[in-house]
């Protein structure tokens, strides 16, 4: 079983809807939580990082996470064509190392 | 946000040649880098972590022989992909470790170097 298990998809939905993603762990000591989008043949950019359960908004995105299900979503309103990429989650321990597990990623496309 | 800039962004090597690939910090000092492969359509693999001034920790089944790395500086490291042979072929990712303050940490990503061994 991998440590992070994430749906490769790929995703399309049109232009203007709500794209739920999703990660599952099993490791019940990662303490931090991230996205990131990766356009093709580019590193990876750094959405959204979350310590906490709960939610955590910044503009379109949303990152929800809960600590007791293992498990975290990041949501996009109003999704836009250039919201096409492969979504990464990540995880790391409470730890100085900050070594990242990454998901397989998800890939999504926004039909115009 | 940080810059990392990693140089080239693509190679093509002849097999048994060696490849370096260099990342750098470019507005901040980063103590700590690390190294990913990823595979087409594939997450990203840890290789190996990169301390300043110390020897690289590599991850298991990474050989260290023939993935070497070097971080001579707080703003440098590099990678060196010795006698490579096609199955090394991949997406290299390098990020930086970057401290916010508050025990807040960031890594910030390179853009990747696409190596392709003929």
């Amino acid at each position: 079983q991998k440590e992070v298990e994430q749906d490769p998809g790929p995703l399309s939905v049109p232009e203007g809807a709500i794209v739920s993603l999703n990660c599952t762990y099993s490791n019940s000591a990662f303490q931090y939580f991230m996205w990131y989008r990766q356009y093709s043949r580019k590193g990876p950019e750094l959405l959204m990082y979350t310590y906490s359960s709960g939610n955590k908004e910044d503009g379109r995105f949303t990152a929800q996470v809960d600590k007791s299900s293992k498990y975290i979503s990041l949501f996009i309103r109003d999704s836009q064509p250039s919201d096409s990429a492969t979504y990464l989650c990540a995880m790391s321990w409470m730890d100085s190392s900050y070594k990242l597990i990454f998901g397989s990623g998800t890939r999504l496309l926004v039909r115009p | 946000g940080a810059v990392v800039s990693q140089h080239p962004s693509r190679v093509i090597c002849k097999s048994g040649t060696s490849v370096k690939i260099e990342c750098r910090s470019l507005d901040f000092q980063a103590t700590t880098m690390f190294w990913y492969r990823q595979f087409p359509k594939q997450s990203l693999m840890l290789m190996a972590t990169s301390n300043e001034g110390s020897k690289a920790t590599y991850e298991q089944g990474v050989e260290k022989d023939k993935f070497l790395i070097n971080h001579a500086s707080l703003t440098l490291s590099t990678l060196t992909v010795t006698s490579a042979h096609p199955e090394d072929s991949s997406f290299y990712i390098c990020s930086a470790k970057r401290a916010l303050g508050q025990g807040n940490t960031e890594a910030f990503f390179g853009q990747g170097t696409r190596l392709t061994v003929v």
